[in-house]
This record gives C-alpha cells, sequence and structure tokens, in this order.
C-alpha cells in the first residue's frame, strides 16, 4: 500500500525567510500528486497539483511555489514567507496513482507558523 | 467547475444518538464523492465513497452515506454517535479531467457529548 511523508511535522519561520517542505510518496509509481493548505482548521484549498515530474499547476496565484524533481517527490517552497502563509499543508496521492474513483491519501501535515 | 457545500459549521449530537453530517455537491457529469475525517493536527483519513450503484454506501467506523441524485446530496450518517467520533468532517468531490483534483467543502465539526 502507498505512504505518504512529509516533513516536518512542525516549523516556525520568521516572516521573509524561505521555506521548503518535502512530500514523498512510497508503494506507486507516477502518481498525481497534490498540495493542500487547511487554515484555522476549516476548509482545505487546493495549492499545487502535478501529474508528472517538472509538471506543476498552479490553482491559486501565491506567495508559494512547488516543484516536483522525481517521480515520488514533491516540494513546496517560499522565497520570502508572508504571515498569511501560516497554516497547515497537506500533501495528497490517489490511492492507485492516478484514477478517478480512487480516494486520496494524505501525509500528516506540517503545521507551519510565521512570526 | 464542481463545488462542495457544508452548510453546517458544527453538529451537535448526544452519545447514542444518530448523527447526520449534511452535504451538497455541484458538478459536471457523474459524481465521485467522499468522506473524509480529521482529527486535531493529523491529515485526513478516508471514510467512505459513491461512485456508482447502491445509493446508500458503507465505511469505515459505522459510518455511512446516502447519495440522493435529485437533490445533489451526500449526507454522512452513523446510527448510534460516540464521543470518539468528535472530529472535523469533510465531504470532497472529484473533478474528472485534468489532475482529478478533489475539491472539498468547508467542513463540519462534529461534537459528541457524553
Amino acid at each position: 500500500s502507498q505512504t505518504i511523508h512529509q516533513w516536518p511535522a512542525t516549523l516556525v519561520q520568521p516572516v521573509g525567510s524561505p521555506l521548503s517542505l518535502e512530500c514523498t510518496v512510497e508503494g506507486t509509481s507516477n502518481p498525481n500528486l497534490y498540495w493542500y493548505r487547511q487554515a484555522a482548521g476549516r476548509g482545505l484549498q487546493l495549492l499545487f497539483y502535478s501529474v508528472g515530474i517538472g509538471q506543476i499547476s498552479s490553482e491559486v496565484p501565491q506567495n508559494l511555489s512547488a516543484s516536483r524533481p522525481q517521480d515520488r517527490q514533491f516540494i513546496l517552497s517560499s522565497k520570502k514567507l508572508l504571515l498569511s502563509d501560516s497554516g497547515f499543508y497537506l500533501c495528497a496521492c490517489p490511492y492507485s496513482g492516478t484514477a478517478l474513483n480512487t480516494e486520496a491519501f494524505f501525509g500528516q501535515g506540517t503545521r507551519l507558523t510565521v512570526v | 467547475a464542481q463545488s462542495v457545500a457544508q452548510p453546517e459549521d458544527q453538529v451537535n449530537v448526544a452519545e447514542g444518538n444518530p448523527l447526520t453530517v449534511k452535504c451538497t455537491y455541484s458538478v459536471s457529469g457523474n459524481p465521485y464523492l467522499f468522506w473524509y475525517v480529521q482529527y486535531p493536527n493529523r491529515g485526513l483519513q478516508f471514510l467512505l465513497k459513491y461512485i456508482t450503484g447502491d445509493n446508500l454506501v458503507k465505511g469505515s467506523y459505522g459510518f455511512e452515506a446516502e447519495f440522493n441524485k435529485s437533490q445533489t446530496s451526500f449526507h454522512l450518517k452513523k446510527p448510534s454517535a460516540l464521543v470518539s467520533d468528535s472530529a472535523l468532517y469533510f465531504c470532497a468531490v472529484r473533478a474528472p479531467f485534468a489532475g482529478n483534483m478533489l475539491t472539498f467543502g468547508g467542513g463540519t465539526r462534529l461534537m459528541v457529548k457524553p
């Protein structure tokens, strides 16, 4: 079965500092991968998705970027963090890689606090 | 574009009573619908899904959901609530186009009181 690893679990960063969150997937190949952000314990906002190496689609224009350097690696970055970047960041992958009718697995998330 | 609405920010029920968490959706074509649960500072856990077939779908931890095409709803239900069911619940729909991403509702906090 698939496993999603996210790190770090928690992060406190000052405003203006860079960010790098990493997500890796085991147990599947060529999966679709997604970054979501959850603010204040409420709804999830899709930030980026990737259907393959080097392929990134952005859903919301913002201070963040994403990259997919390897098949099972998805990175969320920022050059300069803003206070509004605080939130809970979740990486996700469909159960069978790409299929429409399968559920998605989620990583355990990264709690980012920008101070 | 697809969308999901969860009209209640919070649902309060007494332990042992039945619970319902509401969800309505809007999507072009056949809907692929999902329910997830989230405990504090954790990722989302899959509960159940509707793809096709029987309108009543059974999932994990005794939860079930009823798909109603005419009302475009997919309400989550459980016959007898437990205090341990207290969590944040998300309804989601999958878009049948590039990326196949999940679109989530805003979430409903379920509080089960002893």
